[in-house]
């Protein structure tokens, strides 16, 4: 079946320091990716995806590249801000509609 | 626009009581989703609706979980009775329509507390 895997957190950063978060996948056909963030108290909220492969999702300064040959989707901000705190999911989903989620990564930005 | 509504925020309940959770999705929105979400994990999803239908409902515990969408709009998710381990976060999600790129948005979710 289909599944994801996130680096494991927590990932602790100073500000304006480089972030990458690595997401490998394994998944029948050809996957839709995303990225979803869930800041403290509040839901997952969407923050980009590629639908394939070679396409560049982009978004508040987050960068992550759909990469069929590795099976990868990483993300990357070149500067990160304590506003970015939160937790970070990987998903995918193979055409039914249902996400399929990494286990999440914590991001710690400190001033 | 308002997001999708979830009730109550958090929950707190002894084992075998039974315990019900509620989603308003976003106006519009014909397909939602039940998901669970254990501690230092992603999401797992419970329940698809399409309209009024469960087009998806494989990973849900027949057992103790129940759902319900009867008009198509809003939605109930029962568990009876519960146990100690379905302490976790639950999420509703809504979309447009069902399909592989429509964007799903989450509730802030159900945390649930079984004793």
């Amino acid at each position: 079946g289909d599944s994801v895997t996130q680096m494991e957190g927590p990932v602790t950063l100073s500000e304006e320091a480089f972030l990458t978060i690595n997401c490998t996948y394994t998944a029948t056909g050809y996957p839709s990716l995303f990225w979803y963030v869930q800041y403290p108290g509040e839901g997952l909220q969407l923050l980009l995806k590629a639908t394939k492969a070679d396409d560049k999702g982009s978004n508040k300064g987050f960068e992550a590249t759909y990469r069929k040959e590795t099976t990868s989707f990483h993300l990357e901000k070149g500067s990160v801000q304590v506003s970015d705190s939160a937790v970070y999911f990987c998903a995918l989903t193979s055409g039914y509609s249902t996400l399929t989620f990494g286990k999440g990564t914590m991001l710690l930005v400190s001033p | 626009e308002a997001g999708v509504v979830q009730s109550p925020r958090y929950k707190i309940i002894e084992k075998k009581q039974p315990v019900a959770f509620w989603c308003n999705p976003i106006s519009g929105h014909n397909t939602l989703y039940w998901y669970r979400q254990n501690l230092g994990q992603g999401p797992e999803l419970l329940i698809r609706y399409e309209n009024e239908e469960a087009v998806d409902d494989s990973q849900l515990p027949k057992d103790r979980f129940s759902a319900e969408r009867l008009k198509g709009v809003d939605s109930t998710l029962k568990i009876q009775p519960a146990e100690l381990g379905d302490s976790a976060v639950y999420l509703c999600a809504s979309s447009q329509r069902e399909g592989a790129y429509n964007e799903q948005f989450f509730g802030p979710g159900t945390r649930l507390t079984v004793l």
